[in-house]
């Protein structure tokens, strides 16, 4: 069965600190890969997907994520937080028949 | 469009009664899906359609009902309120075979 690891539950970090968010997925099939943003109140967002291609895939307020094949991960960057940032993010992965499968999510709370 | 809207936004239900969480989407999507959101737990899929007339299980559906009558709709309903239904449910919509979810506001729900 598909499944998806975030490990850092929570992260506090400072304005203009660099960023990276953990993500790991088990699934024997071609992935597509997501990362989800819910802002405070707000639903979820697509951040970024990959499909294939260029595992090193931009998506919109300067994240970025890498798609590591041999290490089963996609990790979730941005190099300068911002406090906009603070929100919780989820990392999700294709399942069968259209699913997708999220992981716990992590809690980012930038101070200013 | 309005994307994917969804009603009420906050619920307050009694143990034992029951009511249905409306969910509609204008973008013409045949995939659509529920999922309850726990804090710490991420996202779980109750029930999900691919079109019209079909509907299938997720990996929580035990409480809950949906029906499909129209692509647009894609009503819950929880019959016989429990307590371990408090949660907040989003509803989403899919462009077939994309992946890419687009994500109502959600419905908050207690149940005491």
């Amino acid at each position: 069965a598909q499944s998806v690891s975030q490990h850092n539950h929570h992260v506090i970090l400072s304005e203009a600190a660099s960023l990276e968010l953990g993500c790991n997925y088990s699934y024997g099939g071609t992935v597509n890969l997501f990362w989800y943003v819910q802002y405070p109140g707000q639903h979820l967002q697509l951040l970024l997907k990959y499909f294939s291609g260029d595992p090193l895939v931009k998506g919109i307020k300067g994240f970025e994520a890498e798609f590591i094949k041999s290490k089963f991960s996609f990790n979730l960057r941005k190099p300068s937080v911002q406090w906009s940032d603070t929100a919780e993010y989820f990392c999700a992965v294709n399942g069968r028949f259209q699913k997708l499968v999220f992981g716990t999510g992590t809690r980012l709370l930038v101070s200013p | 469009n309005a994307g994917v809207t969804q009603t009420p936004k906050f619920r307050i239900l009694k143990i034992g009664q029951s009511m249905t969480l409306q969910c509609a989407q204008d973008m013409n999507h045949n995939y659509m899906y529920w999922y309850r959101q726990d804090p710490g737990m991420g996202l779980k899929l109750i029930y999900y359609s691919v079109g019209a007339g079909i509907t299938d299980k997720g990996e929580v559906p035990n409480g809950y009902n949906v029906s499909r009558s129209t692509t647009e709709d894609f009503p819950l309903r929880l019959e016989l309120a429990a307590p371990s239904q408090t949660s907040v449910y989003f509803c989403a919509s899919q462009l077939e075979v994309s992946y890419e979810q687009y994500f109502g506001p959600g419905t908050r729900l207690t149940v005491t």
